[in-house]
């Protein structure tokens, strides 16, 4: 009965490699996101999806590219990883449109690259 | 300037202690506001939000002050249990969609 689910938890990887992250959602949410917390666990939004469409791109490099199958999922490709791509991935959903609306954080990804 | 300024903390304080923590945030226009809780290693959840009238939720109480930009998080009769991080969160968005900013957060560690 999880309601948002990450997959890996763990990801450990070289330099220069491309890997996926994974998030599903089953609270019937309209709108995910993607957040980076690094190693001074300051938390900063990277990507927000309504209904698969983009709404918030924020200063992302563009070697990361997040991609929405459905409502349900918002999956995230980073290609070339570099050092400072090392830090914890959260995904997270809220439902409606209320700016007063809690957000639900899967349990997230910690990404060393090595 | 960060948008969200919070002391990092952290704060010791005894079980049954009483403490606050402050936030300062510089959109005034920011439309909604939240403390949200973080334990070790694991995902933030929601605490509660914080209303223009202030609001309290048992021994928690939470209040905000827009002429100052500036939002408290107060817990009384700490619990062991409340040793954590409080992250400040201010919604940047003034649409229905929410683009949270994060503070740094607080860190409490409650001991016996």
């Amino acid at each position: 009965d999880t309601a948002v689910s990450q997959t890996p938890k763990y990801l450990v990887t070289q330099m220069g490699n491309d890997k996926s992250i994974k998030c599903e959602q089953n609270l019937g949410h309209d709108t995910m996101y993607w957040y980076k917390q690094d190693s001074k666990k300051f938390l900063k939004i990277m990507f927000s999806y309504n209904n698969k469409e983009l709404i918030i791109n924020e200063t992302v490099p563009n070697r990361f590219s997040p991609k929405s199958p459905d409502k349900a999922h918002l999956n995230l490709h980073i290609n070339s990883l570099e050092l400072g791509d090392s830090a914890v991935y959260f995904c997270a959903s809220t439902g409606g449109l209320s700016s007063y609306n809690e957000q639900f954080f899967g349990p997230g990804t910690r990404l060393t690259v090595l | 300037r960060k948008e969200v300024e919070q002391d990092p903390g952290p704060f010791n304080v005894p079980e049954g202690a009483t403490v606050a923590f402050n936030c300062t945030y510089s959109n005034s226009a920011s439309q909604s506001f939240f403390w949200y809780r973080q334990d070790c290693r694991k995902e933030p959840k929601l605490l509660m939000s914080v209303y223009s009238s202030g609001n309290e939720d048992g021994r928690f109480t939470a209040q905000l002050n827009r002429a100052s930009q500036y939002i408290s998080l107060l817990i009384r009769d700490s619990k062991l249990s409340d040793s954590a991080t409080y992250l400040c969160v201010v919604n940047a968005m003034n649409t229905g969609f929410q683009k949270l900013v994060f503070g740094t957060g607080t860190r409490l560690l409650v001991s016996p």
